[in-house]
C-alpha cells in the first residue's frame, strides 16, 4: 500500500517563529488532507489539498502532487498551535485515508 | 450542520466483554469511515460503508469486528471478546463521495 512520511517527528518552536512540515507519499493520490489533533484527541479539518496552494489565516499548504510531497506552513506560531499535525492521503486505488506518523508540534510561551 | 458524533466518548471494560460504539455522520455524508488509533500513532483505516454497503474491510478488522450501516444513516462497531490490544481510540469519519473527510470526537475504549 501506499506510504506516508512525515518530517520532522518532534518539534519545539519559540512563540511567534515560523516552521514547516513536510509529508511525502509514495505513490500518486486522489485526496490529501492535513488535520490538527487536539489533546483531546479530536482531529481538526486544516487543509483538503489534493494539488496546489491554500492559505488560511497563519496557515498555508502547498502539495506538488507530481513530486509526491505537500508542506504545511505556521507563520506566528501561538501556544495553541501545540499538538499532533497529521498528513493523510487517500491513494488513486483507494478508498481510505492513510495516514503519516504525525509531527509533535510544541510551541513555548 | 452538525458535525460527525460518536458515542460513548470513554468506555472501560473487562477482557471478555461486548462492547458497540455508535457514529453519527454528517446529514447526507453517503460514505461513513471506522479507523483505529493506538497511542503515538496515526490512525488505521478499519472499514467503510457507502449508504449501507460495507465495501472494504482492513486486514486489522479481525473475526471478532463487525460494523453496520443498516438505513445508510448511522453505524455501529462492536468488539467482541475484548483484549487488552482491543484498547484504543476508535475514530469515525464522514464524507460526501469521494471528497474531504471530517471525524467525529472518538470512542476512547480501555480493557482491563
Amino acid at each position: 500500500g501506499i506510504q506516508v512520511e512525515q518530517s520532522p517527528p518532534d518539534l519545539i518552536l519559540q512563540e511567534g517563529a515560523n516552521s514547516t512540515l513536510r509529508c511525502n507519499f509514495s505513490d500518486s493520490v486522489n485526496n490529501l488532507q492535513w488535520f490538527h489533533q487536539n489533546p483531546w484527541g479530536q482531529l481538526i479539518n486544516l487543509f483538503y489539498i489534493p494539488s496546489g496552494t491554500k492559505q488560511n489565516g497563519r496557515l498555508s499548504a502547498t502539495t506538488v502532487a507530481t513530486e509526491r510531497y505537500s508542506l504545511l506552513y505556521i507563520s506566528s506560531s501561538q501556544t495553541t498551535d501545540s499538538g499532533v499535525y497529521f498528513c493523510a492521503v487517500e491513494a488513486n486505488a483507494g478508498n481510505m485515508l492513510t495516514f503519516g506518523g504525525g509531527t509533535r508540534l510544541m510551541v513555548k510561551p | 450542520d452538525t458535525g460527525v458524533s460518536q458515542n460513548p466518548r470513554h468506555k472501560i471494560t473487562k477482557r471478555g466483554q461486548n462492547v458497540t460504539f455508535r457514529c453519527d455522520p454528517i446529514s447526507e455524508h453517503n460514505r461513513l469511515y471506522w479507523y483505529r488509533q493506538t497511542l503515538g500513532q496515526g490512525p488505521e483505516f478499519l472499514t467503510y460503508f457507502q449508504n449501507e454497503a460495507q465495501l472494504e474491510k482492513s486486514r486489522l478488522l479481525s473475526d471478532r469486528f463487525s460494523a453496520e450501516r443498516p438505513k445508510g444513516s448511522f453505524s455501529t462497531l462492536e468488539i467482541q471478546r475484548t483484549e487488552q490490544g482491543d484498547s484504543a481510540m476508535y475514530l469515525c469519519a464522514s464524507s460526501l463521495h469521494y471528497n474531504e473527510q471530517f471525524f467525529g470526537p472518538g470512542t476512547r475504549l480501555t480493557v482491563l
